[in-house]
């Protein structure tokens, strides 16, 4: 059964870039887009980008330019980067996976349990 | 648009079945995905495709789309389905995007 593990600091100072790992077990990486979703405190979940094996990737328009989701397939892991922080980028992050589909049929059916990142100086 | 439009909240009571709805003109091209997620916890896909649940969701929840609305009904709802449910969906480009979240209470 796969399963996904974010690691990385939990607390960045504004301006900084944020840095986080997902690794994956009990299954390859390749196949399947790795998502990266995100949860600001008492907020809805904002879909950020994903990555495939091949290292393409998809962003959301509103953090595309501060955003980078990259794949090690040698480790079974992604990442993510996210540049210039500020306290808006304060929230739980999440790792996922989502099975490609071009009708969009299938969702994202593993989840990590999250890691708190605090934007603060 | 990509945007998808849920209702804040929602109530039903124990027992009675109920439905979450959600707006978006992605919807008229691609399929709807549903998600569960009770405080402190990651979210749970519960609804994909057609109306096709993942393994271990119970069969009181069923999906539905039809024109620029999506639509998650519980019926039967339980004490353990008080949760935030969120829709998401795909764009031409392949991007995601999330609903803004409905927040379910059983009563």
């Amino acid at each position: 059964q796969v399963q996904l593990q974010e690691s990385g600091p939990g607390l960045v100072k504004p301006s900084e870039t944020l840095s986080l790992t997902c690794s994956v077990s009990g299954g390859s990486i390749s196949r399947y887009y790795w998502s990266w979703i995100r949860q600001p405190p008492k907020k809805g979940l904002e879909w950020i980008g994903y990555v495939d094996y091949n290292g393409n990737t998809n962003y959301s328009p509103s953090l595309k330019s501060r955003v980078t989701i990259s794949v090690d397939t040698s480790k079974n892991d992604f990442s993510l980067s996210v540049a210039s922080v500020t306290a808006a980028d304060t929230a739980v992050y999440f790792c996922a996976r989502l099975e490609p589909s071009v009708t969009g049929y299938y969702g994202m059916d593993v989840w990590g349990q999250g890691t708190t990142v605090t934007v603060s100086s | 648009s990509s945007e998808l439009t849920q209702d804040p909240a929602v109530s039903v009571a124990l027992g009675q079945t109920v439905t979450i709805t959600c707006q978006g003109d992605s919807f008229r091209h691609y399929y709807p995905t549903w998600y569960q997620q009770k405080p402190g916890q990651a979210p749970v896909l519960v609804m994909f495709g057609q109306n096709d649940r993942p393994s271990g969701i119970p069969d009181r929840f069923s999906g539905s789309s039809s024109g620029n609305t999506a639509s998650l009904t519980i019926t039967g709802a339980q004490a353990e389905d008080e949760a935030d449910y969120y829709c998401n969906s795909r764009d031409i480009s392949g991007a995601r995007v999330f609903g803004g979240g409905t927040r379910l209470t059983v009563l």
